[in-house]
């Protein structure tokens, strides 16, 4: 069965330090990979989505940037946090032609930027 | 993707449905409606999702009107554990197509 994985669960970090969340999925190959970003109070945000390996679209122009070195990893960065980068950041992943199967999110990694 | 409409918010007593409307009124011919739900502090949940027919599987089920401008989600005996935010997307299927969430609504199960 397929499992995506997600850490870590909470994180702290100060203003202007980098950043790096990653997201793994297995039991299956060339699956969509998408980052999402859930402010408090606020509605899931789509950041960065990606269909393959090394190719990356983003929905948001910020201060952060995704990477894909592996099928199935998805990488989220930052080489400076700000105090509005903190949220709930979410990984997802779904089957290679579109979503008719349902998107399956990851457990989250709470940033809280300090 | 096509914009949905949903009220705010709704709740309904422990052991009897939950009916969800979702107003899609400009959803488009490849289009998908989708459902997905999500309990505090927690990712979000894929429920159910229909293109024309209605939809059934262990979790709920989808009506989608004729003219597809509307659709409910039925959650058949709510139980405390179904409070959550609910959202319906509509959004077409393909290589490169995405989930864009609203805000939802918040149904509360109470005993």
């Amino acid at each position: 069965s397929q499992t995506i994985h997600q850490w870590p669960a909470t994180l702290v970090q100060p203003v202007g330090s980098p950043l790096s969340l990653e997201c793994t999925v297995e039991g299956t190959s060339n699956p969509n990979l998408y980052w999402y970003r859930q402010a408090a109070g606020r509605g899931l945000q789509l950041l960065f989505y990606s269909v393959g390996i090394g190719q990356i679209s983003s929905e948001v122009p910020q201060n952060l940037s995704a990477s894909r070195p592996q099928d199935r990893q998805f990488i989220l960065s930052s080489k400076k946090l700000l105090l509005s980068d903190s949220g709930f950041y979410l990984c997802a992943w779904t089957q290679g032609f579109g979503h008719s199967y349902g998107y399956t999110f990851g457990s989250g990694t709470r940033l809280t930027v300090v | 993707d096509a914009k949905t409409t949903q009220p705010t918010s709704m709740d309904c007593a422990e052991g009897r449905a939950a009916n969800l409307p979702c107003n899609h009124s400009t959803i488009s011919g490849n289009e998908y409606v989708y459902w997905y739900r999500q309990i505090h502090s927690q990712g979000p949940q894929y429920i159910i999702h229909g293109l024309k027919n209605n939809e059934t599987n262990e979790m709920a089920s989808l009506i989608i009107t004729e003219d597809r401008k509307s659709s409910t989600l039925i959650l058949p005996h709510a139980t405390l554990r179904d409070t959550a935010v609910y959202y319906c997307i509509a959004s077409p299927t393909g290589a490169n197509s995405k989930l864009t969430f609203g805000k939802g609504i918040t149904l509360s199960v109470r005993p």
